[in-house]
């Protein structure tokens, strides 16, 4: 049982390159997100998917896009990186949308140049 | 809209207690949730409380008082391993948004 997997676990792009990172969980769960951890920031939510076949913005949501693929995976993608994005990037899952407990991903560090 | 408050650093001496305080303002409220991140790790569920009162989890407690839009988190005998960040995250109803997390508390455990 792996949990929560992302790849990849470290990235560098120059401004202007586009990226996908991937996520999935073997848990069953039906709620997904992405969040970016920047200093002093805490988490802040990119989007979710509260079930398969459904996203939604979340707090910091310009510059990227996702796709909910299966229960199983959701993908951040970057079209046009920005040094703004540099940024470690966390996924997470949990059984419901409000459920307290979410589980995450080991995180994406991703630095754009 | 949501804000919560938490301080940024706390320091503290192993063996000891310390506490992690949390005040919120949200559109709603259902629970309150504290994770812990160690340096370059993920966050991880340590607690939730939706009613008033201490719930107890080994040296971990956390409180809430809704009629204070309030919570803490409190460690005992606190360990050098202890030293992580602390987020305190609100939910804000039930089934259809999701967490909202504070920026954190960083505790540092000296000897």
């Amino acid at each position: 049982n792996a949990g929560v997997t992302q790849t990849p676990k470290f990235q560098v792009l120059k401004t202007g390159q586009s990226m996908t990172l991937q996520c999935a969980q073997d848990m069953n769960h039906n709620s997904m997100y992405w969040y970016r951890q920047d200093p002093g920031m805490g988490l802040r939510l990119i989007y979710y998917s509260a079930s398969e076949g459904t996203t939604d913005k979340g707090e910091v949501p310009n510059g990227y896009n996702v796709s909910r693929l299966n229960k199983r995976e959701f993908s951040l993608r970057l079209e046009s990186a920005a040094p703004s994005q540099t940024s470690v990037y966390f996924c997470a899952s949990s059984d419901g949308l409000s459920e307290e407990t979410q589980y995450f991903g080991p995180g994406t560090r991703l630095l754009v140049l | 809209g949501q804000s919560l408050e938490q301080p940024s650093e706390v320091t503290a001496v192993e063996g000891a207690i310390v506490q992690i305080n949390c005040t919120y303002q949200t559109s709603g409220f259902y629970g309150l949730s504290w994770y812990q991140q160690h340096d370059g790790g993920a966050p991880t569920f340590l607690s939730y409380n939706a009613l008033d009162g201490l719930e107890e989890t080994g040296r971990f407690s956390s409180f809430l008082s809704r009629s204070d839009s309030y919570g803490y988190l409190l460690l005992q005998e606190l360990q050098m391993k202890d030293s992580a960040s602390y987020f305190c995250a609100v939910t804000p109803e039930a089934g259809n948004t999701p967490l909202v997390f504070g920026k954190g508390t960083r505790l540092s455990v000296i000897a």
